[in-house]
């Protein structure tokens, strides 16, 4: 079946780091690829996607490309702030058959002063 | 403000309550989701209203019954719940079920705890 998998976390990391966390998938089919984040008391939200292969998606600084030679959509930040603490879901939606997107396990992001 | 409001943000209930969990969407999407997520455990996927008809009920026990009267509600009738039923429920919606790069648009969830 299809899946997404993610980085355990949680991640680290100093205020103006850089980030990256590992997204890689399995599926059947062509599937689009998202990233979501939740910040704490939220619900998930949309930091970017990408439809097809070698799209780059981007938001907020956060940067994604869908590498479909390697099935990954790793998540990259060049500096980090505090306020990106939050929690980061890898996901995938198939545009040929079921539209109910598969999620990763999710990446806890800490970002110290 | 995401578009998707569930309220109460907050429940507190005994195993042997009855109560409801209600999402509302003024997105105009129609297609909608209930998630539960429990602390270290993967989101999981509980039931899935494409045009109000229910397309995915994945294994849920019966104590978790769900009501969609409309593309712009969503409920979960809660009765009879277990200790481990504890969990953050999160409702969310997406455009039509066609459109299979829309993202889904999450609510901030309801915490809700069984005594």
């Amino acid at each position: 079946g299809d899946s997404v998998t993610q980085m355990e976390g949680p991640v680290t990391l100093s205020e103006e780091a850089f980030l990256t966390i590992n997204c890689t998938y399995t599926a059947t089919g062509y599937p689009s690829l998202f990233w979501y984040v939740q910040y704490p008391g939220e619900g998930l939200q949309l930091l970017l996607k990408a439809t097809k292969a070698d799209d780059k998606g981007s938001n907020k600084g956060f940067e994604a490309t869908y590498r479909k030679e390697t099935t990954s959509f790793h998540l990259e930040k060049g500096s980090v702030q505090v306020s990106d603490s939050a929690v980061y879901f890898c996901a995938l939606s198939l545009s040929g058959g079921s539209y109910i997107p598969t999620f990763g396990r999710g990446t806890s992001l800490i970002v110290h002063p | 403000e995401t578009g998707v409001t569930q309220t109460p943000r907050h429940l507190v209930m005994g195993m042997t309550n009855k109560k409801s969990l209600k999402c509302e969407q003024h997105l105009g999407h129609n297609a909608m989701y209930w998630y539960k997520q429990s602390a270290k455990k993967p989101l999981e996927l509980m039931f899935v209203y494409s045009l109000e008809e229910r397309v995915e009920n994945n294994s849920v026990p019966s104590r978790f019954s769900p009501e969609c009267p409309n593309s712009s509600h969503l409920f979960l009738h809660l009765h009879t719940l277990q200790p481990e039923d504890s969990a953050l429920y999160l409702c969310a919606s997406s455009q039509d079920p066609q459109g299979r790069n829309q993202p889904q648009h999450f609510g901030d969830g309801t915490r809700l705890s069984i005594l």
